[in-house]
């Protein structure tokens, strides 16, 4: 069974840095590439990263990019989004996905002075 | 950026009813492998996002066939028959043929 489980949710000041993970289990995790995508409160979907299987490539919306790095480390099967210089708008719920085709149950990050 | 759109934003439905949802795109969403990468989810109350179809009109893992997909190029439909209390929540039409990668804005589907 695909498992995908966020870890990092927190409260931060507008200004500070943050550190996401999703460990993966259930597939062979270097085989695919893995997305980020958040959901602010009461809100649509929203793309933020996507990262190859093997790091060789990686893009970003332009709302985080600069601000925002995907990475994984494949012999941990773990993905990472580590954000920067975060804003009240990157208030939201924040998923990692296989593809599109699994999606974890998400962490509440809340920037808020 | 591709641009998303779907209709209607809300349905209220009855069970055992049929209902279409709409999700047209700015642009072509044939890649340049001449597949088409449109998928349809859903998020349940609650719940995170489920992938229902994928490339248009491909049934994802556990999704019932009461659930079909079809269109071509930049106009897609999700269709689902005979509709049941489970099928309520916000369903979503998503590209990755271009990045940025972009979803629709959501149709809600509300059970009579």
């Amino acid at each position: 069974e695909v498992q995908l489980v966020e870890s990092g949710e927190g409260l931060v000041q507008p200004g500070s840095s943050m550190k996401l993970s999703c460990v993966a289990s259930g597939f062979t995790f270097s085989n695919y590439g893995m997305n980020w995508i958040r959901q602010a409160p009461k809100k649509g979907l929203e793309w933020i990263a996507l990262i190859y299987y093997d790091s060789s490539s990686k893009y970003y919306a332009d709302s985080v990019k600069g601000r925002f790095t995907i990475s994984r480390d494949n012999s941990k099967n773990t993905l990472y989004l580590e954000m920067n210089s975060l804003r009240s708008e990157d208030t939201a719920m924040y998923y990692c996905a296989k593809g599109f085709d699994y999606w974890g149950q998400g962490v509440m990050v809340t920037v808020s002075s | 950026d591709v641009v998303m759109t779907q209709t209607p934003p809300s349905l209220s439905v009855a069970i055992g009813q049929s209902v279409s949802i709409s999700c047209k795109s700015s642009q072509s969403l044939v890649y340049s492998d001449g597949k088409t990468y449109l998928h349809w989810l859903l998020q349940s109350p609650g719940r995170s996002p489920k992938r229902l179809i994928y490339q248009v009109s491909n049934l994802g893992s556990g999704v019932p066939d009461r659930f079909s997909g079809t269109g071509s190029q930049k106009d897609f439909t999700l269709k689902i028959s005979r509709v049941e209390a489970e099928d309520l929540g916000v369903y979503y039409c998503a590209q990755t043929t271009h990045f940025p990668l972009t979803f629709g804005s959501g149709t809600k589907l509300e059970i009579k």
